[in-house]
């Protein structure tokens, strides 16, 4: 079946620290991949995503690379701030006619001033 | 406009009685979706549904009833309502192609006291 796993949290940082949240991936076929964002108290937004081996997503200076080679899509953000505290769920969507997005366990990031 | 809206946001209630979450979308997506978020983040499935047909209906008591009227809406109805049923839960939907993953309701948080 298709599994999702991200690295355990949680995560502090101090702001403009780099940050890289690890997600790999088992999927049957070529799944498209997912970050989502949940701040407290709100519910999941669409971060960025990659539909094939190799794209990029981009979003508010969040990146993540599709990497077949190594069923990884790695969150990565060059200088964190205090507003990117939240929670963030990789995810992955695989095969025609999946109707199932599957979630890794989430991982909670802390960004302190 | 909100695109995915749950009522009510919250949910105090005791063990027994019967409840239920409404959920509607106006974004003309076929296909809706419930997830379970509890006290650890974890996100699971519970029911899909599409074109007002169920697709997915993941191992949850039969205390748990989904309802589709209409394609816009996917309420969910909960039985004798227990302790463990205290969680977020959250309503989706996507288009069938579900390129963009899913767009997700801000969440329905419920207490079971």
């Amino acid at each position: 079946g298709n599994s999702v796993t991200q690295m355990e949290g949680p995560v502090t940082l101090s702001e403009e620290a780099f940050l890289t949240i690890n997600c790999t991936y088992t999927a049957t076929g070529y799944p498209s991949l997912f970050w989502y964002v949940q701040y407290p108290g709100e519910g999941l937004q669409l971060l960025l995503k990659a539909t094939k081996a190799d794209d990029k997503g981009s979003n508010k200076g969040f990146e993540a690379t599709y990497r077949k080679e190594t069923t990884s899509f790695h969150l990565e953000k060059g200088s964190v701030q205090v507003s990117d505290s939240a929670v963030y769920f990789c995810a992955l969507l695989s095969g025609a006619g999946s109707y199932q997005l599957t979630f890794g366990k989430g991982t909670k990031l802390s960004v302190i001033p | 406009d909100t695109a995915v809206s749950q009522t009510p946001k919250y949910l105090v209630t005791q063990m027994g009685n019967d409840k239920s979450i409404k959920c509607e979308q106006n974004l003309g997506h076929d296909t809706m979706y419930w997830y379970k978020q509890d006290s650890k983040k974890f996100l699971k499935i519970m029911f899909s549904y599409n074109n007002k047909e169920l697709i997915i209906n993941e191992t949850v008591p039969n205390r748990f009833s989904p309802k589709s009227p209409d394609k816009a809406h996917l309420n969910l109805h909960i039985n004798s309502l227990e302790l463990g049923d205290s969680a977020v839960y959250f309503c989706a939907s996507s288009p069938n192609d579900r390129v963009d993953g899913y767009t997700f309701g801000s969440g329905t948080r419920l207490t079971v006291v």
